[in-house]
């Protein structure tokens, strides 16, 4: 139980154009995801709270308008990484709880971006 | 504020040796602990979990105690096998309303044949 999946695993897009990347609780419903980029031999940044159907809560320093979450359902969080940049080529993970064990995360596999 | 501090890696163990990755933590309260695994261009799993002090997690053959008195999570076991070769993340997490995990720069295990 409590599996996390994320679509694409890995994309490569060119400098200025938009990627979504969706996270999925399969098992269970979740009434809060989390997305956080990971750079190469690095811990994780949490980069924003998303909670289903309403506005996700950033962390300082995370542009909300480059990076647009929606968690418009209970299975279903989006990250759009808008106008992408070199610069924003990282892997991003999302994680999701579940409502019977509200201090543990589930993770997803991780979305390898790669912007040119 | 509250922090995680884990040993810096990599660790490199023979197979079968015993493993013990540190992991202390800065916490007001009564944080969850937690040990998350990585495995090369994968997310993280949950290895163990305890909430509470003197609580063990397990799994695995992986187990990690929670010592309020010494504020550690350290991780053990007892013979390792090459498919334990990951990084290894110690975090703490308050749950409730905050619900944030803040988790140690990670340590990169390699175990060889």
């Amino acid at each position: 139980g409590a599996v996390v999946s994320q679509h694409p695993s890995w994309v490569i897009c060119k400098s200025g154009t938009s990627v979504k990347i969706e996270c999925r609780s399969l098992d269970f419903q979740a009434t809060t995801m989390f997305w956080y980029r990971q750079f190469p031999k690095q811990s994780l940044m949490l980069m924003a709270t998303s909670n289903e159907g309403s506005k996700a809560t950033y962390e300082q320093g995370v542009e909300k308008d480059k990076f647009l979450i929606n968690h418009a359902s209970l299975t279903l969080s989006t990250l759009t990484v808008t106008s992408a940049h070199p610069e924003d080529s990282s892997f991003y993970i999302c994680s999701a709880l579940t409502s019977s064990s509200t201090d543990t995360q589930y993770f997803g596999p991780g979305t390898r971006l790669t912007v040119l | 504020g509250n922090s995680v501090t884990q040993m810096e890696g990599p660790v490199t163990l023979s197979e079968e040796a015993f493993l013990t990755i540190n992991c202390t933590y800065t916490a007001t309260g009564y944080p969850s602990l937690f040990w998350y695994v990585q495995y090369p261009g994968e997310g993280l799993q949950l290895l163990l979990k305890a909430t509470k002090a003197d609580d063990k997690g397990s799994n695995k053959g992986f187990e990690a105690t929670y010592r309020k008195e010494t504020t550690s999570f350290h991780l053990e076991k007892g013979s390792v096998q090459v498919s334990d070769s990951a990084v290894y993340f110690c975090a703490l997490n308050y749950g409730g309303a905050t619900n944030k995990l803040i988790f140690g720069t990670g340590t990169l295990l390699a175990v060889q044949p």
